[in-house]
């Protein structure tokens, strides 16, 4: 399986400010995605990231709010855009196609955000 | 569209007795995967098992093991010998096999807990 690191790993920041979360894998993969999870709730598609294109986002999720870059097979990264108290949550980045079959999502540690 | 359902939203145990968390599914697809995925508290996501819709025979990983009905739509997972380190999140999740991206549907989770 694929190892995934996140940083930051957790942040506190103001209102109306931005942050950029990192997603790094040791291994080419196909596909990342990006998850919101509140706290004891399930997760929450944000957009799916395909290298070379734009990432295609779930409906109520927008570009402008929650940009996201894949320059390359490894690497991607979330910013969260003018946040509010509502954006606090667990972010978390996984990754697919890598040499399974299956292509099931392995998943990073995640980032807890709180905004004041 | 395909939806998971985890009845369950709580569980509890006793620490070396066995456990079934259940699931079920929804899709008028025939080709898919199912999944199990743990979150302790850490919040890190474990894949603790997978299944192939094709397949017959049920999947099992240690003391982890599903019952994969497919004519009832049912993927439970049994977890016999519980242990402290068992406590977590569990969430049944479904993948479709005509999904070029890879896209998982989770559940909305099922908390266990492991009673000493």
């Amino acid at each position: 399986s694929a190892v995934i690191s996140q940083k930051p790993s957790r942040d506190i920041c103001q209102r109306g400010t931005s942050l950029t979360i990192q997603c790094q894998v040791d291994s080419q993969v196909t596909m990342m995605f990006w998850y919101r999870q509140q706290p004891g709730q399930s997760l929450t598609l944000i957009a799916t990231a395909n290298q070379g294109s734009e990432a295609t986002y779930e409906s109520g999720f927008v570009i402008d709010k929650f940009p996201i870059s894949r320059p390359n097979l490894t690497f991607s990264t979330l910013t969260v855009s003018n946040m509010s108290p509502e954006d606090s949550s667990i972010y978390l980045c996984s990754v697919s196609g890598g040499h399974s079959s299956y292509n099931e999502q392995f998943f990073g540690p995640g980032t807890r955000l709180t905004v004041l | 569209a395909q939806t998971v359902t985890q009845s369950q939203p709580e569980m509890s145990v006793q620490e070396a007795e066995t456990v079934t968390l259940s699931c079920t599914y929804d899709t008028s697809e025939s080709d898919y995967y199912l999944f199990w995925y743990k979150q302790p508290p850490s919040r890190q996501m474990i894949l603790v098992i997978r299944q192939e819709a094709y397949k017959q025979q049920n999947a099992t990983e240690n003391r982890f093991s599903v019952n994969f009905q497919k004519a009832a739509k049912s993927f439970s997972l049994k977890i016999s010998d519980s242990q402290l380190g068992d406590a977590a999140m569990y969430f049944c999740a479904y993948r479709s096999a005509a999904d070029r991206d890879d896209k998982i549907i989770f559940g909305k989770g099922t908390r266990l807990h492991i009673l000493p």
